[in-house]
């Protein structure tokens, strides 16, 4: 198994663009997590899919962030308009089995706002 | 709810020497825990992982965690540490979702 696949490693783009980051899960794995990491405030739960279904969305920072999953294999994180402050670490983890067994991260998409 | 602490953001050690890295849980019904550890510009490898089995339990590189309910704690140990031990740690508490702790930066003296 390839692992959990993220893309683009990493991403530089202009203050005021939308911005979007891909992460393809385990198959088979039924749960999928986005996480952010900062110095600043270290990993972050921003939102995680069961069955496709966002399940909780509570760490999402704003409205210029949203997250989908089109289906079981593909899921979209996307920040539209970007800002210097989203400059951190991006990653995508999923899981069989919710929370339980542990998940597997993918290798993160470090973005950089200018 | 659930939550973790760790309770040292930095911690060093000699090379050779047994390091301690100290985590404490708050959950409400019987966790599931969890260390991960991260090198630098790198991902995030599961350690090891406690889920209502032993409470001693082993993980990969000559780690090891015991889970104390009476203290609340899942510290992770090591006997001697090695240079490519240096790195950041995780505590983790789980059910549906994974809390990290701040994680613990391990340093690693020759």
């Amino acid at each position: 198994d390839a692992g959990v696949i993220q893309s683009p490693r990493h991403e530089v783009t202009e203050m005021g663009q939308e911005v979007t980051l891909r992460c393809k899960p385990i198959s088979g794995h039924d749960y999928l997590f986005w996480y952010r990491q900062t110095m600043m405030r270290g990993l972050e739960l921003l939102i995680y899919f069961n069955n496709n279904v966002p399940i909780d969305d509570s760490g999402m920072p704003e409205d210029r962030f949203s997250a989908k999953m089109p289906n079981a294999s593909f899921s979209t994180l996307k920040i539209q308009p970007s800002e210097p402050r989203d400059s951190a670490v991006y990653f995508c983890a999923s899981s069989g089995t919710g929370g339980g067994y542990g998940y597997t991260f993918g290798s993160g998409t470090r973005l950089t706002v200018v | 709810a659930q939550s973790v602490t760790q309770l040292d953001s930095h911690v060093s050690v000699s090379e050779g020497t047994p390091v301690l890295l100290r985590c404490n849980y708050s959950s409400s019904y019987s966790p599931s825990l969890f260390w991960y550890v991260q090198h630098p510009n790198k991902g995030l490898q599961l350690l090891l992982k406690y889920t209502s089995a032993a409470t001693l339990v082993k993980g990969i590189n000559g780690f090891e965690a015991e889970f104390k309910k009476s203290e609340t704690s899942f510290h992770l140990t090591k006997p001697s540490a090695h240079m490519s031990d240096a790195a950041e740690y995780f505590c983790v508490v789980s059910r549906n979702d994974m809390r990290f702790g701040a994680g613990t930066r391990l340093t690693v003296k020759p």
